[in-house]
């Protein structure tokens, strides 16, 4: 099945930890992104990639990090200078050409603080 | 940042009842999208109009596009339970970058 693939389902954090959350796609697409949804709320980009080994801030970059090495891979790296990132982080990609956007999404990684 | 905004926030409707929301938004675009999130899961995209369309549809669903009011709505039509999730509209000003709205739940009532 092509797709993409967040792993953990669930997160915790410690205070002051880093911690990373994945994301795969097997779709062979050229963009990703990685975005922050509070509840009641819409979303919010933090980081996207166009091509690998580049990628952009968004709106709410602060506290977070990414890597794009692999084109299918976009991992999102919540720091501990993120003082609130308890959230729902989806990631998702867009395929290249007349569809490029149009995002398909993951099912989400819900991080929560201990 | 969000440019577009969804009106109502939450909707209640019985089944075979339509559902009509609306999304507002500030600046000129490429295109708008609608994507639904059943809770706890990612977003599906459902439907895009360009700019230089004004009504579009996709099964039970039917957009409009007002770009003079800077504005769209989506109807669903003869609503089913499985119609229940939260429906944001997503503006596109460029060809990479989405925004999107807070967005409007939708229950549906058997």
């Amino acid at each position: 099945d092509g797709g993409i693939t967040q792993s953990p389902k669930y997160l915790f954090r410690k205070e002051g930890q880093n911690v990373t959350l994945s994301c795969e796609q097997n779709l062979n697409h050229d963009a990703m992104y990685w975005y922050r949804q509070d509840p009641g709320q819409g979303l919010r980009l933090i980081y996207y990639s166009q091509i690998v080994n580049d990628f952009q801030k968004g709106d709410i970059a602060e506290g977070y990090s990414v890597s794009r090495e692999k084109k299918e891979s976009f991992p999102l790296t919540v720091t501990s200078a993120q003082k609130n990132p308890t959230a729902f982080y989806l990631c998702a990609s867009t395929s290249p050409g007349k569809r490029r956007n149009i995002q398909y999404f993951g099912a989400g990684t819900r991080l929560s603080v201990l | 940042s969000q440019q577009g905004e969804e009106d109502p926030q939450a909707l209640s409707i019985q089944e075979g009842e339509n559902a009509t929301m609306n999304c507002s938004y500030k600046t000129s675009i490429n295109n708008l999208q609608w994507y639904r999130q059943n809770s706890g899961r990612g977003l599906v995209h459902l439907i895009l109009i360009r700019s230089n369309e004004r009504e579009k549809h996709s099964g039970r669903l039917r957009v409009t596009l007002d770009t003079s009011k800077k504005s769209s709505s989506l109807l669903i039509t003869a609503s089913r339970a499985a119609d229940t999730a939260s429906y944001f509209c997503a503006t596109a000003p460029n060809d990479y970058k989405l925004s999107f709205g807070a967005g409007t739940t939708v229950t549906v009532r058997a």
